[in-house]
Order: C-alpha cells, then sequence, then structure tokens
C-alpha cells in the first residue's frame, strides 16, 4: 500500500531531551515535507526536501533539524525539545511539483 | 505569499443533507488539494484538483482556476463526514502547501 509512515504517533518527552520522529515513504516521492498544526495557527511548514541531500527551511524552522540521505526516509529532530515545541507534526510527499501531497498519519508531540 | 480562504468556518448538517464549502485562493496558487481531518487528526487527501471538475463517491469539486476559487461538494452526508475540511494551495515551485483555516463540519443524526 502506497503510504507515508511516520514513527511514533504519540510522544510524551522532557525538555531538552533529544528526539526523532521518523517519516518514511514507499512512493518514490522526489519532494517530502514537514508540517506542525496548533490552535489558532493552522498548518505551518517546517522544513521541505525536492530530492537526497537537498533540504530548505520553511516558515517554522527554528529548533528543528531534518536530514535527506536517502529518498524514502526525512526524520525530523528535535535537537532540545521545548514546550512550545508541543504540537501535531505532520510529514508529506510529493511526486513532484505537479501533483499532490500525501500526508502520514501524524505525531502527537508533548514537551514538558 | 499566498492567500487562502474558507467558507464558511463552520457548519452543521443533519444527516443525509447535501453541503458545499468553498475555497478562494490569490493568484500564485498553481494547484489545489483538498483535505479532511478526521477526529482522530489523520489528514486525508481527497482531491487533487488544479482546474475542473473530480468525484469520488459522495464527494466531487469542481476548482475554476481563471475565477480563483474552488467547490468542495458533499451529498447525503453521513456522521463520519465530520471533521475538518482543508483546501491548500501549492505554490510554483511544489515544495510548499498553504492551508486555509478550514471548515468544520458537524453531521448529526
Amino acid at each position: 500500500e502506497a503510504q507515508v509512515t511516520q514513527n511514533p504517533r504519540y510522544l510524551i518527552t522532557v525538555t531538552g531531551k533529544k528526539l526523532t520522529v521518523t517519516c518514511s515513504q514507499n512512493m518514490n516521492h522526489e519532494y517530502m515535507s514537514w508540517y506542525r498544526q496548533d490552535p489558532g495557527l493552522g498548518l505551518r511548514q517546517i522544513y521541505y526536501s525536492m530530492n537526497v541531500e537537498v533540504t530548505d527551511k520553511g516558515d517554522v524552522p527554528e529548533g528543528y533539524k531534518v536530514s535527506r540521505k536517502e529518498k524514502r526516509n526525512f526524520p525530523l529532530i528535535l535537537e532540545s525539545p521545548s514546550p512550545n515545541q508541543t504540537s501535531l507534526y505532520f510529514c508529506a510527499s510529493s511526486l513532484s511539483a505537479y501533483y499532490g501531497y500525501t500526508f502520514g498519519s501524524g505525531t502527537r508531540l508533548t514537551v514538558v | 505569499g499566498i492567500q487562502v480562504e474558507q467558507s464558511p468556518p463552520d457548519l452543521i448538517l443533519q444527516e443525509g443533507a447535501n453541503s458545499t464549502l468553498r475555497c478562494n485562493f490569490s493568484d500564485s496558487v498553481n494547484n489545489l488539494q483538498w483535505f479532511h481531518q478526521n477526529p482522530w487528526g489523520q489528514l486525508i487527501n481527497l482531491f487533487y484538483i488544479p482546474s475542473g471538475t473530480k468525484q469520488n463517491g459522495r464527494l466531487s469539486a469542481t476548482t475554476v482556476a481563471t475565477e480563483r476559487y474552488s467547490l468542495l461538494y458533499i451529498s447525503s452526508s453521513q456522521t463520519t463526514d465530520s471533521g475538518v475540511y482543508f483546501c491548500a494551495g501549492l505554490e510554483g515551485g511544489g515544495n510548499k502547501l498553504t492551508f486555509g483555516t478550514g471548515t468544520q463540519l458537524k453531521v448529526e443524526l
């Protein structure tokens, strides 16, 4: 089944403890992105990647890192999480600029 | 940046009713998608529709790109249709979706 897989689905962590949210797609998509969703602020892009080893900042990149060493994987790294990074996170992928995006099931992160 | 506006913000329907959701978008939007966010938070892709009309079961969508709007039609609504419906515009480079603020739909028995 064609899909974007995120893990974990739920995570509660403490301030300052490094964590990684994994994202993997099995559709050979070039484009991948991370978004966060917050009440009143909607969905905002954190980082995106248009190909292997090519990543760039979205609208809210502060406090996050990403890497794209393989086409299928696009992990989101929080080096030192803070409570303001408590959010619902989505990974998404697309074949190219002229195709729609497929989203993962989301990761609910709580930083205490 | 691009702008995407949705209406209405909230909608309550009786099961079996039909509804139309609207999305207006700015000139720089090349392509448009509709999503449904279910009560569990999952974002489900409904339509990728830069122009024209598409149908999938009880749902259909029409985008009139020259007039910068898109419509999502829900017919014979069911309680499982409840949730938030988002439209999102894709910028020229294809690397970013800008989401509207959504339409919160509740379908009651």
